[in-house]
């Protein structure tokens, strides 16, 4: 199994609210990512890094912000959540090169 | 519009059979990922192709890729109740580390 971990696994919280999702990984990898993917559908990423104060919005437009000031980290900040935010949020990375991506097990967030 | 898509969408077997699933793509690259995701859970990799090759086996599972054809197939041999799952075929465009993620295909193994 791969060492990337999510938290929380779960988040139910009021509209209005600031909510930061975490990941962090233990592999050294220099390339992370966050894909957004709504119960049976596919992954839209939504961010990308790929490195220490490298960060890149992915191919669909989110409100969401990232930042990496470590390797091993790459948290997911929503300054002011919506319902239309209601998700599932998956963390991933890769290594050097051509390389398969580790998933974290998702936060899925509902915004009431 | 999304780069991989998946047939079929849904699809249930008996334990024992064998699971075909398709994936076509619309641009060229690099390398061709098939992924499976649990219910509840991250996407595991199962098998990497790229795109010179043509054909992949890893265990119970082969994968072809026809890059004139913009496709890819994933067998699932003997299937096992466990195999349930969706499953993902992703694709990088040249040039880039980013994966663009097909629709997927729900397998049902029925013990």
């Amino acid at each position: 199994e791969a060492d990337i971990y999510q938290t929380p696994r779960y988040l139910v919280i009021g509209t209005g609210k600031k909510i930061t999702l975490e990941c962090s990984q233990t592999m050294g990898h220099d390339k992370m990512y966050w894909y957004q993917q709504d119960p049976g559908m596919e992954l839209h990423l939504i961010h990308y890094s790929y490195g220490v104060n490298s960060t890149e919005k992915g191919d669909l437009s989110s409100e969401s912000t990232v930042s990496r000031i470590r390797t091993e980290h790459f948290p997911l900040t929503l300054e002011s959540a919506r319902p239309s935010h209601t998700s599932q949020y998956l963390c991933a990375s890769s290594g050097s090169g051509v390389q398969p991506q580790h998933f974290g097990d998702g936060t899925r967030l509902s915004i009431l | 519009s999304q780069q991989g898509e998946e047939d079929p969408q849904a699809l249930s077997i008996q334990e024992g059979e064998n699971a075909t699933m398709n994936c076509s793509y619309k641009t060229s690259i690099n390398n061709l990922q098939w992924y499976r995701q649990n219910s509840g859970r991250g996407l595991v990799h199962l098998i990497l192709i790229r795109s010179n090759e043509r054909e992949k086996h890893s265990g119970r599972l082969r994968v072809t890729l026809d890059t004139s054809k913009k496709s890819s197939s994933l067998l699932i041999t003997a299937s096992r109740a466990a195999d349930t799952a969706s499953y993902f075929c992703a694709t990088d465009a040249l040039r880039s580390y980013k994966l663009i993620f097909g629709s997927g295909t729900r397998l049902l193994v029925r013990p």
